[in-house]
């Protein structure tokens, strides 16, 4: 597509549910990238793909927490029995090469946790 | 890991004001970019500036990275302007991995 796209653009869940969030990146973006942003904080690191592996999930909170990419295209993070920590907008990116091009990123998906 | 160290990490400034935002890294990078994250949340990439100098517009950047350094030049400033804006740089030994910086939030009065 034109742009990076993340659904849903907003989730409220309770506490101890299961939550996937979608992200869907530029056609032909090899690289994938899963950021998380607290309110009024920075973006923490999660997880990068580079076509349908990890090389770097160091930044995955817990074992809550667990994402794949299929088809060397769309991703889902999957958050299993959210807590109201999780609570944060989850941020996708996508770039043409990892690590030396330029990330373009999408709207975000916003998940509270009740 | 890297760090990245942003400042001011406020600012306020009158429409038409010039001013300048840095950015201290720890270690080597192959990568530095600058964002611009709007008051809706948006993130849009302003620069990608591993080393030197680029100008967009009333904006440029400018990376000294033997000195692990970079500015962003904001010149005769816009309401338009305000938010929040990010440094991210990827060090030498971690390929892939975009680490931020916690933002410089610049608000631009009419």
């Amino acid at each position: 597509g034109a742009g990076v796209s993340q659904s849903p653009s907003n989730k409220v869940t309770e506490k101890g549910k299961d939550v996937e969030l979608r992200c869907d990146p530029i056609s032909g973006h090899t690289a994938l990238y899963w950021y998380r942003q607290s309110l009024g904080q920075g973006l923490e690191f999660l997880i990068y793909f580079q076509g349908n592996s990890a090389p770097d999930k160091s930044g995955l909170p817990s074992d809550r927490f667990s994402a794949e990419r299929t088809g060397g295209s769309v991703s889902t993070l999957t958050i299993q029995r959210t807590q109201q920590e999780d609570s944060a907008v989850y941020l996708c990116a996508s770039s043409a090469i990892s690590g030396a091009n330029v990330l373009t990123f999408g709207a975000g998906s916003r998940l509270t946790v009740l | 890991g890297i760090q990245v160290e942003q400042s001011p990490p406020d600012l306020i400034l009158q429409e038409g004001a010039n001013s300048t935002l840095r950015c201290n890294f720890s270690d080597s990078v192959n990568n530095l970019q600058w964002f611009h994250q709007n008051p809706w949340g948006q993130l849009i990439n302003l620069f990608y500036i591993p080393s030197g100098t680029k100008q967009n517009g009333r904006l440029s950047a400018t990376t000294v990275a033997t000195e692990r350094y970079s500015l962003l030049y904001i010149s005769s400033s816009q309401t338009t302007d305000s938010g929040v804006y990010f440094c991210a740089v990827v060090g030498g030994t971690s390929y892939g991995k975009l680490t931020f910086g916690q933002g410089t939030i610049l608000t631009v009065h009419p």
